[in-house]
């Protein structure tokens, strides 16, 4: 069974950093890219970064695009998101998801969400 | 970038009726690479259709999905319990990946 869970979200103040973290089992880690998608309360859903399941190549939003660094450790299983320079826009559940498959796919599976809120 | 419009906003209908979607998209979609997916208040997404009309797997047949180009639409045929939740379209053509921001199924 596939399962996503990240963890590491925290109340911080604006300029600040965080680093979340997404544990991954039930498939081949390395062949799957991966996704931050984030959700801001009461709004939909903004992807946020991506990354191929080598960690060659990634892909940024404009609006994280500097800020934020995507990364992932295959030996470990897990996914990072690299938080800087943080703004009260930044508030939001983030979610890891992973993409169904190479190429363009949609995301097939999906974590629960860490909540970043970032106010001083 | 391209911009996912979704409508109406807030769909209310009562068990049993059918519910139809609309997600416009700002350019067109290559290939209609065009998801649909449920979200329920505290859980995540949960991807319904791909490829603008393909079922993902364990979905059942009353959803349906159909559209191309710019215009796409998510049906569903008879309204169960479980169904009331919001529902938003997904373009993985390109970068940036967007959403829409989502149609709230609402029982009436």
């Amino acid at each position: 069974e596939v399962q996503l869970l990240e963890s590491g979200g925290d109340l911080v103040q604006p300029g600040g950093s965080l680093r979340l973290s997404c544990a991954a089992s039930g498939f081949t880690f390395s062949s799957y890219a991966l996704s931050w998608v984030r959700q801001a309360p009461g709004k939909g859903l903004e992807w946020v970064a991506a990354i191929s399941g080598s960690g060659g190549s990634t892909y940024y939003a404009d609006s994280v695009k500097g800020r934020f660094t995507i990364s992932r450790d295959n030996s470990k299983n897990t996914l990072y998101l690299q938080m800087n320079s943080l703004r009260a826009e930044d508030t939001a559940l983030y979610y890891c998801a992973k993409k169904m498959a190479n190429g363009p796919n949609p995301f097939d599976y999906w974590g629960q969400g860490t909540l970043v809120t970032v106010s001083s | 970038e391209i911009v996912l419009t979704q409508s109406p906003g807030t769909l209310s209908l009562s068990p049993g009726e059918r519910a139809t979607l609309s997600c416009r998209a700002s350019q067109t979609v290559s290939s209609n690479y065009l998801a649909w997916y449920q979200q329920k208040p505290g859980q995540a997404p949960r991807l319904l259709i791909y490829g603008a009309s393909t079922r993902a797997t364990g979905i059942p047949d009353r959803f349906s999905g159909s559209g191309s180009g710019t215009d796409f639409t998510l049906t569903i045929s008879r309204l169960e319990a479980d169904d009331f939740a919001v529902y938003c379209c997904h373009q993985y053509s390109n970068t940036p990946l967007t959403f829409g921001e989502g149609t709230k199924v609402e029982i009436k």
